[in-house]
């Protein structure tokens, strides 16, 4: 199957500071990527949508000031989580979409605000 | 809002058939009834979908009912690799594009 990668796979940082979180499609071009967040022992909550060359369409009540998202090119959408509080702390996994019918996933970025 | 509902969790015995139920009764005539699986921490990796018609694939078969308000996965032989949270999600259009609505989940344990 294809294949979606995240970068970096996990990651902490300071109250107050940005991270940028990586989604890349490895074997295929992806003109919408998908950006989710999962709190533990919960399911996965969709945030945003992001189309290639075009602003991402945000979920009702996600905050699309503090998550930015860029989907600079068909293989590549980046979320930055700004001035990241310790409630952002989550995993937040990508997917990509390759047809009508296919989307795969990434493995998740474990984030963690101290 | 979720549009799936699924057992919060169920076990199985190794070698058996694993049949993991899904309630999806407000879904339209042209949403898709996918499933995937989540091994812990890590991204779901994808099993079947189906429209209106039975699936069968290599992983799993899915037995959508007729009036499409529920479909059933089934892992045939379950083994101890399968222990996993199972989705049963309904994929939505939207604004010019497609989206996974997913559910809550079931947690599945396959015994040894």
């Amino acid at each position: 199957g294809a294949v979606v990668s995240q970068h970096p796979s996990w990651v902490i940082c300071k109250s107050g500071t940005s991270v940028k979180i990586e989604c890349r499609s490895l074997d295929f071009q992806a003109t919408t990527m998908f950006w989710y967040r999962q709190f533990p022992k919960q399911s996965l909550m969709l945030m945003a949508t992001s189309n290639e060359g075009s602003k991402a369409t945000y979920e009702q009540g996600v905050e699309k000031d503090k998550f930015l998202i860029n989907h600079a090119s068909l293989t590549l959408s980046t979320l930055t989580v700004t001035s990241a509080h310790p409630e952002d702390s989550s995993f937040y996994i990508c997917s990509a979409r390759m047809s009508s019918y296919e989307q795969y996933f990434g493995p998740g970025t474990r984030l963690t605000v101290t | 809002d979720a549009k799936t509902t699924q057992p919060p969790s169920m076990d199985c015995a190794e070698g058996r058939a694993a049949n993991l139920p899904c309630n999806h009764s407000t879904i339209s005539g042209n949403e898709y009834v996918y499933w995937y699986r989540q091994i812990h921490s890590q991204g779901p990796q994808y099993i079947i979908h189906g429209l209106k018609n039975n699936e069968t694939n290599e992983m799993a078969s899915l037995i959508i009912t007729e009036d499409r308000k529920s479909s059933t996965l089934i892992l045939p032989h379950a083994t101890l690799r399968d222990t996993a949270v199972y989705y049963c999600i309904v994929r939505v259009a939207t604004s010019g594009t497609y989206k996974y609505i997913f559910g809550t989940g079931t947690r599945l344990k396959v015994l040894a």
